[in-house]
């Protein structure tokens, strides 16, 4: 129940492409949605988050769709770049004996290819 | 850029040195975390610092030892690491009690031989 579970594990999108990630979770306990960008070598940078009482959030190229009776939510880069290859990792957060518990899904490589 | 600053960067050391590292926020945040990731994992929570004290520790072997000497300051010291210790360990912290962010360092990359 504490799981996210991410799709796909691999992504490659031409450049100007839009590239899609999915996430999906069980416990109704979470409340926060963030997604993590993450080059290598790098710690995760926030990209974007979400709460659930919002279906869509954009930002830029980026915007967040989520689907709170479904328990899915996904992110999608529009006008893919080069520049945004890196690993994406979705999370849920719920606050837990006073901090933020985070739980990481498993990770999607992107490769935008030019 | 992060306004979580980790040292060192790397670090290589020998399965009975000691060392420790180092983490820094000035975003007046009351929690700070420590996570360990394996390449092409995602992170997995290490130790939980709130006000200071520790609140949550994932079963972290012993040889793991963390230090909070303040409320801007983390610390992991280690000693008698074993290669399989090699990771990149990444610091964070976020604002407690809220239901908010939370903002990871670059991390400090390990390397046990």
């Amino acid at each position: 129940q504490q799981q996210v579970k991410q799709s796909p594990q691999s992504l490659i999108v031409q450049k100007g492409g839009i590239s899609i990630i999915n996430c999906a979770y069980e416990n109704t306990a979470f409340d926060y949605f963030p997604w993590y960008q993450q080059f290598p070598g790098k710690g995760p940078a926030l990209l974007i988050a979400i709460r659930p009482d919002v279906s869509e959030k954009k930002e830029g190229r980026f915007t967040i769709s989520f689907n709170k009776s479904a328990k899915q939510f996904s992110l999608h880069i529009m006008d893919s770049q080069p520049g945004d290859s890196a690993t994406y990792f979705c999370a849920a957060s719920m606050l837990s004996g006073g901090y933020n518990k985070l739980i990481f899904g498993a990770g999607t490589r992107l490769a935008v290819h030019p | 850029d992060t306004e979580v600053t980790q040292t060192p960067k790397h670090l290589v050391m020998g399965m009975t040195n000691k060392k420790s590292l180092k983490c820094e926020q000035h975003m007046g945040h009351r929690a700070m975390y420590w996570y360990k990731q394996k390449a092409k994992k995602p992170p997995e929570l290490m130790f939980v610092y709130s006000y200071e004290k520790l609140s949550i520790n994932e079963s972290v072997p012993s040889r793991f030892s963390p230090e909070c000497p303040n409320s801007s300051l983390l610390n992991l010291h280690l000693h008698a690491l074993q290669p399989e210790d090699s990771a990149l360990y990444l610091c964070a912290s976020s604002q407690e009690f809220a239901r908010n962010t939370i903002y990871f360092g670059e991390g400090s990359w390990l390397t046990v031989v």
